[in-house]
């Protein structure tokens, strides 16, 4: 089993819509949560950190559920520009060998 | 300006050769990452340097060294290039790294092509 697993996707929504993304983890004593954006050929950025208590920034809302190992992506009113691949982010490790392991991506394509 | 920068963006080479990648970070912060991401787009971690420190060396062939002249700069050195290292790789930096999760920021990218 993979560390991190996402669904890769694509998800094919029309403008608008309001489009969900899930991303499981197999180390329960993981530490942080992250959200990257990539779009093609380009760099991750970092999209959001995902607390426990759950954040939102504008359209995007990022929740943790530490029982069931998941982080998850909420986007409301996509946009065309929010055509990307998003990457699930997790902090975990032992001792002083703590590293960010990716998920593989979720493909989000939004259409007019 | 640039937070984190990596050159060449480009490297086309041939088998057998030897090649070097050079990152330069001015957000000081302390330590700084080396990561693969393949054809399928799986981004892994290969190495992190904190203060000039090696602290994360993953399973990697020992023709990659990585080096940390200050904490600024990781440079990706690769000795006897083989088909299947072809990848993009990126290097980050983040605030601290040791045991201790701070958001980390990539470079551009180098897309390495092996022929």
């Amino acid at each position: 089993r993979k560390e991190v697993e996402q669904d890769p996707g694509p998800f094919n929504v029309p403008e608008g819509a309001t489009v969900a993304f899930n991303c499981t983890y197999s180390n329960s004593a993981s530490q942080s949560f992250f959200w990257y954006r990539q779009d093609c050929r380009k760099e991750p950025k970092l999209l959001m950190s995902v607390y426990s208590s759950g954040n939102e920034d504008g359209r995007f809302t990022a929740q943790l559920n530490r029982a069931s190992q998941y982080i998850s992506l909420l986007i409301r009113d996509s946009k065309l520009s929010d055509s990307a691949t998003y990457l699930c982010a997790v902090f975990s490790g032992l001792d002083s060998s703590y590293k960010l392991i990716f998920g593989s991506g979720t493909r989000l394509l939004v259409r007019p | 300006d640039t937070a984190v920068s990596q050159t060449p963006k480009y490297l086309v080479t041939q088998m057998g050769n030897d090649k070097s990648i050079k990152c330069e970070q001015n957000l000081g912060h302390d330590t700084m990452y080396w990561y693969k991401q393949d054809s399928k787009k799986f981004l892994k971690i290969m190495f992190s340097y904190n203060n000039k420190e090696l602290i994360i060396n993953e399973t990697v062939p020992n023709r990659f060294s990585p080096k940390s002249p200050d904490k600024a700069h990781l440079n990706l050195h690769i000795n006897s290039l083989e088909l299947g290292d072809s990848a993009v790789y990126f290097c980050a930096s983040s605030q601290d790294g040791r045991g201790v999760s701070y958001e980390q920021y990539f470079g551009p990218g180098t897309r390495l092509t092996v022929t």
